[in-house]
């Protein structure tokens, strides 16, 4: 079955920095790529997302890369705010729809 | 978003003890998932259900059980539990109609097992 690996597993940064969280899976077959914010106490919620047949995407603050040769895809934010302390969960998508979830990274930006 | 509801929100057992975890969505999915969520791990499927009729384990099943009582409800039962079922866990929906990746998470239930 697919494994998806998430690092780092805790990432701090200053407010106004990048932060880039890394993703690896290992089903060549799997095709969609969602990312998700936890903050304390909620539930996740999917914040962006990449299929297979797109290399980018942005939305505002974040964007979402894949390179599908090495298998891997990574979540950037710029300019972080103290909003994006949160822990982010990366994910791979097989092809019958269920989600296979990375470790998690918690995010803390320090004002 | 009360769209996916879980009852209870907290619940603290003892080991032994047989417990239900419910999830009810209102939002005509058709397909269903049971997560666990432990620090460091991530969340984790415990089982999953694309239609009433369909019952599929996940990567965590042992312990577990689950019942698709209509398309809007999906149960989570621990036969007897024990300590190391003490987790966060949610219940989360999505659409195959839309290709089955849009997953809505219910807020959580966590339990402690004592």
């Amino acid at each position: 079955g697919e494994n998806v690996e998430q690092h780092p597993s805790t990432l701090s940064v200053q407010e106004g920095d990048s932060a880039v969280i890394k993703c690896t899976y290992s089903d060549s077959a799997s095709n969609y790529f969602p990312w998700y914010k936890q903050e304390l106490g909620k539930r996740p919620q999917l914040i962006i997302d990449i299929r297979s047949n797109v290399g980018e995407k942005k939305d505002q603050r974040i964007a979402v890369t894949l390179n599908k040769t090495a298998k891997h895809f990574s979540l950037h934010i710029t300019e972080t705010q103290p909003e994006d302390s949160a822990v982010y969960f990366c994910a791979a998508g097989d092809s019958w729809g269920k989600l296979q979830f990375g470790a998690g990274t918690q995010v803390v930006v320090t004002p | 978003d009360a769209d996916v509801t879980q009852t209870p929100r907290n619940r603290i057992t003892k080991t032994g003890k047989r417990i239900m975890l419910e999830c009810s969505q209102t939002k005509g999915h058709d397909r269903m998932y049971w997560y666990r969520q432990d620090p460091g791990l991530g969340l984790r499927l415990i089982y999953y259900s694309f239609d009433v009729k369909d019952i599929n384990k996940g990567e965590i099943s042992d312990g577990y059980s689950v019942s698709r009582q209509a398309q809007a409800k999906f149960s989570l039962s621990l036969e007897s539990a024990i300590p190391n079922q003490t987790a966060l866990y949610f219940c989360a929906t999505s659409d195959s109609g839309t290709g089955g990746y849009g997953y809505t998470f219910g807020s959580g239930t966590r339990l402690t097992v004592v």
